[in-house]
């Protein structure tokens, strides 16, 4: 079945940029996909983030849109995440997902990892 | 953005009750509306798309039903596997947006 990865550093300091990358398993990154981030805080609960598709299309979160960055690799089977001026606010568990896309929800996650923004 | 409200919050019940969650958009999103259930330090799990659908590999206990604005999780025997946490999104429109979460504990 179809698995997901995210990898990245777990801590990040404030004002610094979080770079995550979600590795695909079982499924090429080039289907007809869209592949997801979603953050989880306790503040802010599930939170999608943004979303890219192998024609290199994306949507971004507009709560967010001028500090994300989402881009894709398909030599590698990947997808990745960054996101800028990171304050205490951002620290979540950040996920990634298949689905989106407008309409199709997200039926594989990641296992998720633990981000914090802190000096 | 599209905001989903979820009741009750949380809910006591015991094994082999019947249980439902209510999730209400703000606004119509037909039938666009997924659940997931979610455990302690695992990432949601998909268990109903577009309403009403069942995912491969989900218990027949659990369904869905509703459209527009009033959508309805139920699960028909609660069994000690389904303590966790259910939410709602929607897929209507962008950006995606997810219920506050109902919580299901043991009574």
């Amino acid at each position: 079945h179809v698995q997901l990865e995210e990898s990245g550093p777990g801590l990040v300091k404030p004002s610094g940029t979080l770079s995550l990358t979600c590795t695909v398993s079982n499924d090429s990154i080039s289907s007809r996909n869209w592949w997801s981030w979603v953050r989880q805080s306790p503040g802010k609960g599930l939170e999608w983030i943004g979303e890219v598709h192998h024609t290199g299309s994306t949507s971004e979160n507009p709560s967010l849109k001028s500090r994300v960055i989402i881009s894709i690799d398909k030599s590698k089977n990947q997808f990745s995440l960054k996101l800028n001026s990171m304050t205490a606010a951002d620290t979540a568990i950040y996920y990634c997902a298949r689905g989106g896309g407008g309409s199709a929800p997200f039926d594989y996650w990641g296992q998720g990892t633990l981000v914090t923004v802190s000096s | 953005d599209i905001q989903m409200t979820q009741s009750p919050s949380s809910l006591s019940a015991s094994v082999g009750d019947r249980v439902t969650i209510t999730c209400r958009p703000s606004q119509s999103i037909r039938t666009f509306l997924n659940w997931y259930q979610q455990k302690p330090g695992k990432a949601p799990k998909l268990l109903i798309y577009r309403a009403s659908s069942l995912q491969s590999g989900v218990p027949s206990r659990f369904s869905g039903s509703g459209s527009g604005t009033d959508f309805t999780l139920t699960i028909s025997s609660l069994q000690p596997e389904d303590f966790a946490i259910y939410y709602c999104q929607q897929s209507y429109s962008t950006p995606p947006t997810f219920g506050q979460g109902t919580k299901v504990d043991i009574k």
